[in-house]
């Protein structure tokens, strides 16, 4: 099975921009969660979708938004730049195990620079 | 004060030698991953447990849900275990993690 996808895998925008990133997850895999990695925050949530719908969401502004298409791949967008959100964005696809729990198989990421 | 805590935040050793890394969390949680991040950012998932012990090869993985608080152990460490390694605690759909431990490995 092909593992998660993620494009582009390096992009360079500009303060004020906007940014589309793209996820292709595990086939048969419904669940697609997205987050955001900085040196100085470390790793953190930005949200899960399932179905195209939006389950949970962490502690970011409305200018990080998402969705999930029919066939899974999902995409997040960033608008109005800013130079802290100069990240690596990763995606993790699952199953979505009744029981609760259930592992994540990561994409590579995308490595954002806004200048 | 961070709901998941690691100890060591750097860990440098010789090889073979046995390793743990410590994760602490503050609330219950539904399961608790341990992931590995190498240099380049790609992130592959190592342990996923509720309860118990876990074992693959030379990782061993443990958490005692009572005392909100999970190992994870490398026995006869080699320069290419030389990683970050990240716990992150699991809820709702999302996980929260820990701040990392970089562990390099010297031949």
């Amino acid at each position: 099975k092909a593992g998660v996808t993620q494009t582009p895998r390096y992009l360079i925008k500009t303060r004020g921009q906007q940014v589309t990133l793209s996820c292709s997850p595990i086939s048969g895999h419904r669940s697609v969660s997205w987050y955001q990695q900085t040196p100085g925050q470390g790793l953190q949530f930005l949200f899960e979708y399932f179905s195209e719908t939006q389950r949970n969401k962490g502690n970011f502004p409305g200018r990080f938004s998402g969705r999930q298409f029919s066939n899974s791949r999902s995409e997040m967008n960033v608008s109005t730049l800013e130079l802290g959100d100069s990240a690596l964005y990763l995606c993790a696809s699952s199953l979505d195990v009744t029981g609760g729990y259930y592992e994540q198989y990561f994409g590579p990421g995308t490595r954002l620079t806004v200048t | 004060k961070n709901e998941v805590e690691q100890s060591p935040q750097n860990l440098t050793a010789q090889e073979g030698e046995f390793i743990t890394i410590n994760c602490s969390y503050s609330v219950g949680i539904s399961a608790l991953h341990w992931l590995q991040q190498h240099p380049g950012g790609g992130i592959v998932s190592l342990f996923m447990l509720s309860s118990g012990k876990k074992k693959h090869g030379r990782l061993i993985a443990t958490i005692n849900i009572q005392e909100k608080h999970s190992s994870l152990h490398i026995t006869a460490s080699h320069p290419r275990d030389s990683a970050v390694y990240i716990c992150a605690k699991q809820g709702a759909q999302k996980l929260v993690f820990g701040q990392g431990t970089r562990l390099t490995i010297n031949p």
